[in-house]
């Protein structure tokens, strides 16, 4: 069974277009995250849910704007679509507390190309 | 703000030999994690460290934090190709707010 599974695996799409990037985890984890991560492999933080509740909001642009049905579901929705947001996105999920010390279980990306 | 460097970014090293990679970081922190990511591949998590001091040891890799000092270390000993990897490490500071290094791309050549 995956542990945090995120679809599609591959996008490709034309500038302008919206776009969604849907992420599940069956760990009975209660905080879930978005990561993008660039060209050059630096990873960023952009987003932190809790239980449904936003917790972290990076300097992301508002064309990005992520939803959290319940605490095991974290969804990536891009409107208009630019030739920069192309990268990898991962979706993560962590206890707060917990015995895992909150490392991170990462989905396997979704690689998006904007064209 | 909190930043991460980690150095070298890149080691091409033989098989059999031993090499320490090194992670900095700017501000007092609650945890440091290390994570190796194989090309094309998620993030999988190695090692979580808590306190000044700490030691952890898995395989061929051994990581330590030094609080004081702002820096962890992830040792390579006796390197062997499936080592072959980038890895990054990750500082916390704060509720859940996790600062990536850029990553070290570690080469083994057989």
């Amino acid at each position: 069974d995956t542990a945090v599974s995120q679809t599609p695996k591959y996008l490709v799409t034309q500038m302008g277009n919206d776009k969604s990037i849907k992420c599940e985890q069956n760990l009975g984890h209660d905080t879930m995250y978005w990561y993008k991560q660039d060209s050059k492999k630096f990873l960023k933080i952009m987003f932190s849910y809790n239980n449904k509740e936003l917790i972290i909001n990076e300097t992301v642009p508002n064309r990005f704007s992520p939803k959290s049905p319940d605490k095991a579901h974290l969804n990536l929705h891009i409107n208009s679509l630019e030739l920069g947001d192309s990268a990898v996105y991962f979706c993560a999920s962590s206890y707060v507390q917990g015995p895992t010390n909150e490392k991170l279980f990462f989905g396997s990306g979704t690689q998006l190309s904007v064209l | 703000e909190l930043k991460v460097e980690q150095n070298p970014l890149f080691l091409s090293m033989q098989e059999g030999k031993n090499y320490t990679i090194y992670c900095n970081y700017s501000t007092t922190s609650d945890r440091l994690y290390w994570y190796r990511q194989d090309p094309g591949k998620s993030l999988e998590s190695l090692f979580v460290l808590l306190s000044n001091g700490a030691v952890k040891q898995e395989g061929r890799l051994m990581a330590s934090l030094d609080t004081k000092a702002r820096l962890s270390t992830l040792h390579i000993t006796a390197a062997v190709h499936d080592l072959s990897a980038t890895y990054f490490c990750a500082v916390v500071r704060g509720y859940q707010k996790v600062t990536f290094g850029i990553g070290t791309k570690l080469q083994v050549i057989p």
